[in-house]
């Protein structure tokens, strides 16, 4: 299986201030043929099912925040926070949607400093 | 709106099979596979495969592979996941979750999920 691995495990960032996670697969998620990086950005809070934050690696779901973005391609990812607000506190996982089965980051837990 | 509505939380002792449910609303039901998705406690989720409910054909995660079984009743728009051989590391929360709804295979909706117990 692909090895999807987040970096850091946990992250306390001030109010206002960004905040970073970086995701790395085990094997190359961009596919030559449609031009897309196969890889999507979830949020979790306690209780919930993930929410899908991006996808294709850099779009933003319909009614997610600008303050999200995605970036990266082949097997380097990064999700950014631009000013962090109260309600971004949450776990967070990177995803491949590209092999089967499709696999996870091991998260990311995110709180306020 | 895209509704998935699971079944309630189940407590199983160890060896025993388990079947939950996911009946979906809002979309067209045959279109779009629909995939299983487990969450133990404090872990990443891991996806346990799929179903195609046009034909009912199934792709599971090897890990499961002989455990696991996907169905669905199309009269009801439902599909199905029994977990059998139950151990005390299959306690987790269990999430169906169809792909392809957005433009592309990745997740936009998810159920909101079964919680299963294993527990002697």
């Amino acid at each position: 299986d692909v090895v999807m691995t987040q970096s850091p495990d946990s992250l306390a960032v001030s109010l206002g201030e960004r905040a970073t996670i970086n995701c790395k697969s085990s094997q190359n998620v961009f596919y030559n043929y449609d031009n897309k990086n196969y890889l999507a950005w979830f949020q979790q809070k306690p209780g919930q099912p993930p929410k899908l934050l991006i996808y294709w690696a850099s779009t933003r779901e319909s009614g997610v925040p600008d303050r999200f973005s995605g970036s990266g391609s082949g097997t380097d990812f990064t999700l950014t926070i631009s000013s962090l607000q109260a309600e971004d506190v949450a776990v967070y996982y990177c995803q491949q949607y590209y092999y089967t089965p499709r696999t996870f980051g091991q998260g990311t837990k995110l709180e306020i400093k | 709106q895209v509704r998935l509505v699971q079944s309630g939380a189940e407590v199983k002792k160890p060896g025993a099979s388990v079947k939950l449910s996911c009946q979906a609303s809002g979309y067209s039901f045959t279109d779009y596979y629909m995939h299983w998705v487990r969450q133990a406690p404090g872990q990443r989720p891991e996806c346990m495969g799929w179903i195609n409910p046009k034909n009912g054909v199934t792709n599971y995660a090897q890990r499961f592979q002989g455990r696991v079984t996907m169905t669905r009743d199309t009269s009801i728009s439902t599909v199905y996941m029994e977990l059998s051989r139950l151990i005390s590391d299959d306690t987790a929360v269990y999430y169906c979750a169809p792909e392809g709804l957005g433009s592309g295979s990745y997740y936009t909706q998810w159920g909101q999920g079964t919680l299963v117990t294993v527990s002697s």
